[in-house]
């Protein structure tokens, strides 16, 4: 069965607009979940480390208080896009890390399509 | 900098013969790697991995090589099958220590295996 859970698997959201997407990490607790981007047949670009209980921490070039990361339990990371505009539009996936951090899982990922 | 690279960027097997997936790095300090499947629109499944420490890892009709010394690894499926079409990502991570390893990813290869 699934290890991570992500949701939403898809939302339209107009722009200017805030959308949430949440990860769960289902088998196990996580100090560390990972956010990831992936544009159209291009890499996973990792965007940000979720650490729970204190600040993410964002890969350069990735604006914090556009991508607002909350880590607020050890079994769900929330990665919030504030004011959303077109070229936000993406495809997200998080990750989460075994104990050993010998293997990530990751969730379904999310569509997001900003008009 | 890409610091993990993967330079097919697409690969055409035929049913049942052996599909060959390349990957290259440039950190020395990576000592962990991973392969990954990955269907459209889904999240990246996890394949095979392969410490530093060995030269080769198999599971099933998966074997995952690493040549430290050319900085290379690549991802053997023999036999190639149908359900095995699919974008595969490698991955390369140092492990400082728990907890503070994050994951670089390559721009994936495409492989279509014919039927």
């Amino acid at each position: 069965g699934a290890v991570v859970s992500q949701h939403p698997s898809r939302v339209i959201c107009k722009s200017g607009t805030s959308v949430k997407i949440e990860c769960r990490s289902l088998d196990f607790q996580a100090t560390t979940m990972f956010w990831y981007r992936q544009f159209p047949k291009q890499s996973l670009m990792l965007m940000a480390t979720s650490n729970e209980g204190s600040k993410a921490t964002y890969e350069q070039g990735v604006e914090k208080d556009k991508f607002l990361i909350n880590h607020a339990s050890l079994t769900l990371s929330t990665l919030t896009v504030t004011s959303a505009h077109p070229e936000d539009s993406s495809f997200y996936i998080c990750s989460v890390p075994d104990w050993g951090g010998n293997t990530i899982y990751f969730g379904e990922g999310s569509w997001l399509t900003v008009v | 900098d890409q610091q993990v690279k993967q330079n097919s960027p697409s690969l055409s097997v035929q049913e049942g013969r052996i599909s060959i997936l390349n990957c290259d790095y440039t950190n020395s300090m990576f000592d962990y790697f991973l392969w990954y499947k990955k269907y459209p629109a889904e999240g990246p499944t996890f394949l095979i991995s392969i410490s530093s420490i060995k030269d080769k890892n198999e599971d099933g009709r998966f074997t995952v090589f690493l040549n430290k010394s050319a900085k290379h690894l690549s991802l053997h499926i023999v036999p190639s099958q149908p359900g095995d079409s699919a974008v595969y990502f490698c991955a390369a991570s140092k492990h400082l220590h728990p907890g503070t390893y994050k994951y670089i990813f390559g721009t994936g290869t495409r492989l279509k295996v014919l039927a």
